[in-house]
């Protein structure tokens, strides 16, 4: 059953915390995304890795910091230099090769304690 | 800078009409238009892309169009039922070749 994973579902942050959200997907995409959601606004990107072993900022990185050393795995830490990391967080991936479709996983919602 | 916006952020419709939400873009010119299906604390679900010298798309009860010269997308869902109740998300690409995403329109069907 191919797919995007991410756990948890629900997180809770106390001040001062690094927590990290995981994403996993089998689909043998390539490219990874990971978007903040927040109310009224539309999905903003956090970070985007291409290959194995590289990503990139995207418009919203500060704060947050990623990983990418394996193909299928992306987590993201959302660091304590965020100051309001309250948000709905979603991963998506991507074939490459001029592929335009993106595929999101379930969600992670962060909760600040 | 590039904007992509979609105006409505709320639209009503009876069941069996037909409902059309409307994406708008400035200051550039897409290769191509998508359109996305959110359901309350889940993920995007793909529907449909529309590349620019395409006039109309279809699927099922699905239909997209584009407007190079309104700089325009609609979308339209004809026989509307309940279960069509979601949030649309249009997106388009940047030139760094990923996405960006209006801030969508909540459709409600009412029976």
């Amino acid at each position: 059953d191919g797919g995007i994973t991410q756990s948890p579902k629900y997180l809770f942050r106390k001040e001062g915390q690094n927590v990290t959200l995981s994403c996993e997907q089998n689909l043998n995409h390539d490219a990874m995304y990971w978007y903040r959601q927040d109310p009224g606004q539309g999905l903003r990107l956090i970070y985007y890795s291409q290959i194995v072993n590289d990503f990139q900022k995207g418009d919203i990185a500060e704060g947050y910091s990623v990983s990418r050393e394996k193909k299928e795995s992306f987590p993201l830490t959302v660091t304590s230099a965020q100051k309001n990391p309250t948000a709905f967080y979603l991963c998506a991936s991507k074939e490459q090769a001029g592929r335009e479709t993106q595929y999101f996983g379930p969600g992670t919602r962060l909760l600040v304690l | 800078s590039q904007k992509i916006e979609q105006n409505s952020e709320a639209l009503n419709i009876q069941e069996g009409k037909t409902a059309t939400l409307t994406c708008n873009y400035t200051n550039y010119s897409p290769a191509y238009l998508q359109w996305y299906r959110q359901d309350p604390g889940r993920g995007p679900v793909f529907l449909l892309l529309i590349r620019e010298n395409e006039k109309e798309k279809r699927k099922e009860r699905l239909k997209v169009t584009f407007d190079t010269t309104l700089k325009q997308s609609l979308f339209h869902i004809t026989a509307s039922q309940p279960a069509d109740s979601a949030t649309y998300l249009c997106a388009s690409q940047t030139g760094a070749n990923n996405l960006f995403f209006g801030t969508g329109t909540r459709l409600t069907v009412i029976p």
